[in-house]
């Protein structure tokens, strides 16, 4: 059973650096799939952010690509998002995610992230 | 970018109604298609794939069709349970959308 868990600062000053790490229990991240992160805003719908392969190719959202940085870690069975220079749009639930054929039957609970001076 | 218009943003229904909700991607996406459904402090879970294929476990009253590029989410017979967000997700590529989502309200 595949299990994800975000973790990461809860809050953060505008012009920081975000990030998050997503630990993976019950499938070696270097077994194949991408993996990803995927966000939402208090109240509002669910926003893309990256995906990653085990050998270290990315996608990235057009709107974001300039300010994020994905990265895995097989060794310690875990993917890594980074989001930099945030503002208060990037204060959301970050959940990370692995595909199936490129749905998403894995989620982790999600992580609220605050961005706040 | 793949847009994708998901209708109607709230959605007030009873038990035991017919619920369809839509959604349109702006270009062919084949069969690309998933529904989610999200209940309030908890991740999406996913109910439909590949536009029509029910994720195991998912109750036999959602069902998933499409025409061209309009996809169509039902629900039967509205349970309790049912009360929740829906969401659609094209997958033609790995630059994934999401439909804006449909709230499904109790009338």
């Amino acid at each position: 059973q595949v299990q994800l868990q975000e973790s990461g600062p809860g809050l953060l000053k505008p012009s920081e650096t975000l990030s998050l790490t997503c630990a993976v229990s019950g499938y070696p991240i270097s077994s194949g799939y991408y993996w990803g992160w995927i966000r939402q805003p208090p109240g509002k719908g669910l926003e893309w952010i990256a995906s990653i392969y085990h050998n270290g190719h990315t996608y990235y959202s057009p709107s974001l690509k300039s300010r994020v940085t994905m990265s895995v870690d097989t060794s310690r069975n875990q993917f890594s998002l980074k989001l930099s220079s945030v503002t208060a749009a990037d204060t959301a639930v970050y959940y990370c995610v692995r595909e199936r054929e490129r749905y998403l039957p894995y989620w982790g609970q999600g992580t609220l992230v605050t961005v706040s001076s | 970018d793949i847009q994708m218009t998901q209708s109607p943003s709230t959605l007030s229904a009873s038990v035991g109604d017919r619920v369809t909700i839509t959604c349109r991607a702006s270009q062919s996406i084949s069969s690309w298609l998933a529904w989610y459904q999200q209940k309030p402090g908890k991740a999406p879970k996913l109910l439909i794939y590949k536009s029509s294929n029910l994720e195991s476990g998912v109750p036999s009253r959602f069902s998933g069709s499409e025409s061209g590029t309009e996809f169509t989410l039902t629900i039967s017979s509205l349970q309790p349970d049912d009360f929740a967000t829906y969401y659609c997700q094209q997958y033609e590529t790995y630059l994934w959308t999401f439909g804006q989502g449909t709230k499904v309200e109790i009338k």
